[in-house]
């Protein structure tokens, strides 16, 4: 079952400019995970952000975590074009890792 | 990729026959997994271990099969009950069942002819 659902579905952007996508969970989660998937790679991991933490910054990324409203986004500033790739929110269920659940992802297109 | 190794990276197959694909790391991690990834789509997880000698099923198991005999290797075999095996497979790996984070494979793309 999906729980993380990502808007929007694909975004094409200039470089330089800020790229912002957004995750929507439907359950109690622990913490919620941020990956990027290079086309026809594996995953990297980018950044985790706990339930009780509201916002966390790691180099260029920012993540927002909003229990109340059981969403969150993901800002990359200054976009380039290495970053084109598709990137994918991840929740725990509440379960541990063994139960992460992916959603479907957003189709980032840095244009040079 | 982080220390896991997937062979082959691209894996053909006749209808109705049995393959297995392999998953290797070196990071000493105690937990491994198997997911699906279809086109446009999230990852789905098959199965998952974690510790050796144990595994359990995960959302979409039926048609799949696995073993941990080893630390370092959970190896995934695809069989002919599975329906439409053609997908992306990635495996991951964390370093214990509590862990949060998990680290990817390069993946294995399978196609049925």
């Amino acid at each position: 079952s999906q729980q993380g659902e990502e808007d929007p579905q694909a975004l094409s952007i200039q470089e330089g400019e800020n790229a912002t996508m957004n995750c929507s969970y439907k359950t109690s989660i622990n913490n919620l995970q941020w990956y990027r998937q290079n086309s026809g790679r594996g995953l990297v991991h980018l950044i985790l952000i706990r339930s009780n933490e509201r916002e966390k910054h790691s180099g260029r990324l920012r993540v927002t975590l909003d229990t109340s409203k059981k969403s969150s986004s993901l800002l990359i500033t200054a976009s380039r074009a290495a970053d084109t790739a598709s990137y994918f929110c991840a929740t725990d269920r509440g379960q541990g890792a063994q139960k992460l659940v992916f959603g479907q992802g957003t189709r980032l297109t840095i244009n040079p | 990729d982080g220390g896991i190794t997937q062979s082959p990276k691209y894996l053909f197959r006749k209808e109705g026959q049995n393959v297995t694909l392999s998953c290797e790391q070196n990071l000493n991690h105690d937990a491994m997994y198997w997911y699906r990834q279809d086109p446009g789509q999230g990852l789905r997880l098959i199965y998952y271990s974690q510790i050796v000698n144990d595994f359990q099923k995960g959302d979409i198991a039926e048609g799949y099969s696995v073993s941990r005999e080893k630390k370092e290797s959970f190896p995934l075999t695809v069989t002919s009950a599975q329906k439409n095996p053609t997908a992306f497979y990635l495996c991951a790996s964390s370093i214990d069942w509590r862990a949060d984070t998990q680290y990817f494979g390069p993946g294995t793309r399978l196609t049925v002819l």
